[in-house]
């Protein structure tokens, strides 16, 4: 188990840009989740995956956001024409199927940052 | 909608001394209980969780949280405080449905120690 890991951990970039994260789950995990933390916030949910399929997405991801999960292994979440608002700390969950109660591991984050 | 509430911002506590992190939640059904703490710059880390039964619940690094039905409390405890355990506590409640395993966090409490 070499738990959730994601890439890159810092993101700086001018507003207008394109930003791409990418999440590796833990192995035998089908689930996989993205948060987004601003300062001061607890995380916020924005979308869940089950194996390849996404399954429910927040309002708070507008569509400038995008997420995929080909093959039901890494995820990526990408962001079009970045805004100020979109700084914040982008984290992913992972966790077995099996019901609600399935604890979710976390990564350490993608923390972005719009110049 | 399911919510948490975190009424204590930040707490400050004596190494030794006994802590109680406060937390509430609003849930239709019965709630789905986590405890996480966050490190800065890091990922969640789960301490423990709540779903049915004994409603005194034990987790990792001495803590232990209590569910109080009556309440709509699960409040984290431990009887005596160590300096790493300085971090930001998250209590989070499970969503069940269609929205198989999505967390709701509070805000957070952050906990300083103080030698």
């Amino acid at each position: 188990d070499t738990g959730v890991s994601q890439n890159p951990r810092h993101k700086i970039t001018k507003r207008g840009q394109n930003v791409t994260f990418r999440c590796d789950p833990i192995s035998e995990h089908n689930r996989l989740y993205w948060y987004r933390q601003t300062l001061g916030q607890g995380p916020e949910f924005l979308t869940y995956f089950q194996n390849e399929a996404q399954l429910e997405k927040s309002r708070l991801l507008s569509d400038r956001f995008s997420a995929e999960r080909p093959k039901g292994s890494f995820s990526t979440l990408e962001i079009q024409r970045t805004e100020q608002g979109d700084s914040a700390m982008y984290l992913c969950a992972s966790s077995e199927t099996g019901g609600v109660g399935q604890p979710q591991h976390f990564g350490d984050g993608t923390r972005l940052s719009i110049l | 909608a399911q919510s948490v509430t975190q009424p204590d911002i930040h707490i400050t506590v004596s190494e030794g001394a006994s802590l109680e992190l406060r937390c509430n939640y609003s849930y239709g059904a019965t709630p789905y209980l986590f405890w996480y703490v966050q490190s800065p710059g890091q990922g969640l880390q789960l301490l423990l969780k709540y779903f049915s039964g004994d409603t005194l619940v034990q987790g990792i690094k001495g803590f232990e949280a209590e569910f109080k039905r009556s309440q709509s409390s699960f409040n984290l405890r431990k009887p005596s405080v160590h300096w790493s355990d300085a971090a930001e506590y998250f209590c989070a409640v499970g969503a069940g449905g269609t929205s198989y395993g999505k967390l709701t966090f509070g805000q957070g409490t952050i906990l300083t120690v103080h030698p």
